[in-house]
């Protein structure tokens, strides 16, 4: 079936250092790629998407590329901060009219000052 | 705009007892409507979706039921609660078609099972 897998946390940067959370998938059909991110005691936020192959998703100085190839979709930032320590979470769905989201296991991120 | 509602915030109940978690979305009609449940330092489970009114798929066998009893509101509901059944309950919508895709969330609901 399909399936996401996510590095496991926690994740633990200083301030302004490199981020990458690996994210890889498998799906029999053509998948729609999502990066959520979820803030301490918060509900879930669409990140960034992708939705064909080759696709670059950004958002808030976040970057994910689909691709096919690797079947990867990781998330990455080129200087975090304070603010970005959350929850992150790597999604596929399947064409189809019930648009279920198959999640990772989530990613924890801390960022120290 | 869109926005969903979720409804209560944070929940205590002791085991045996009724449950209700409500969802409720303004600005679309229409929606595909969903339940997760996130355990603990754990990912997100898809419980329950529906397609339309009245129209319920299960995606795991448990203690829980939902109802969708108008468009925008979707309910969770179980008859006797088991201590499995804390956790964070998150409620999410997404427009129907072809390709509904992107599912946006509600605030979410703690519950305690004591």
């Amino acid at each position: 079936g399909d399936s996401v897998t996510q590095m496991e946390g926690p994740v633990t940067l200083s301030e302004e250092a490199f981020l990458t959370i690996n994210c890889t998938y498998t799906a029999t059909g053509y998948p729609s790629l999502f990066w959520y991110v979820q803030y301490p005691g918060e509900g879930l936020q669409l990140l960034l998407k992708a939705t064909k192959a080759d696709d670059k998703g950004s958002n808030k100085g976040f970057e994910a590329t689909y691709r096919k190839e690797t079947t990867s979709f990781h998330l990455e930032k080129g200087s975090v901060q304070v603010s970005d320590s959350a929850v992150y979470f790597c999604a596929l769905t399947v064409s189809g009219n019930t648009g279920k989201l198959i999640f990772g296991q989530g990613t924890t991120l801390q960022v120290k000052p | 705009s869109q926005t969903i509602h979720q409804w209560p915030a944070t929940l205590v109940q002791p085991v045996g007892s009724p449950l209700s978690l409500e969802c409720t979305v303004e600005g679309t009609s229409n929606p595909n409507l969903y339940w997760y449940r996130q355990a603990a330092g754990r990912g997100l489970q898809l419980l329950f979706y529906s397609v339309g009114i009245g129209q319920i798929s299960s995606e795991v066998p448990q203690n829980l039921s939902a109802s969708r009893p108008q468009d925008r509101q979707f309910i969770l509901s179980s008859k006797k609660l088991l201590l499995s059944d804390s956790g964070f309950y998150l409620c999410a919508w997404s427009v129907r078609g072809p390709r509904s895709e992107t599912q946006y969330f509600g605030p979410g609901t703690r519950l305690l099972v004591l």
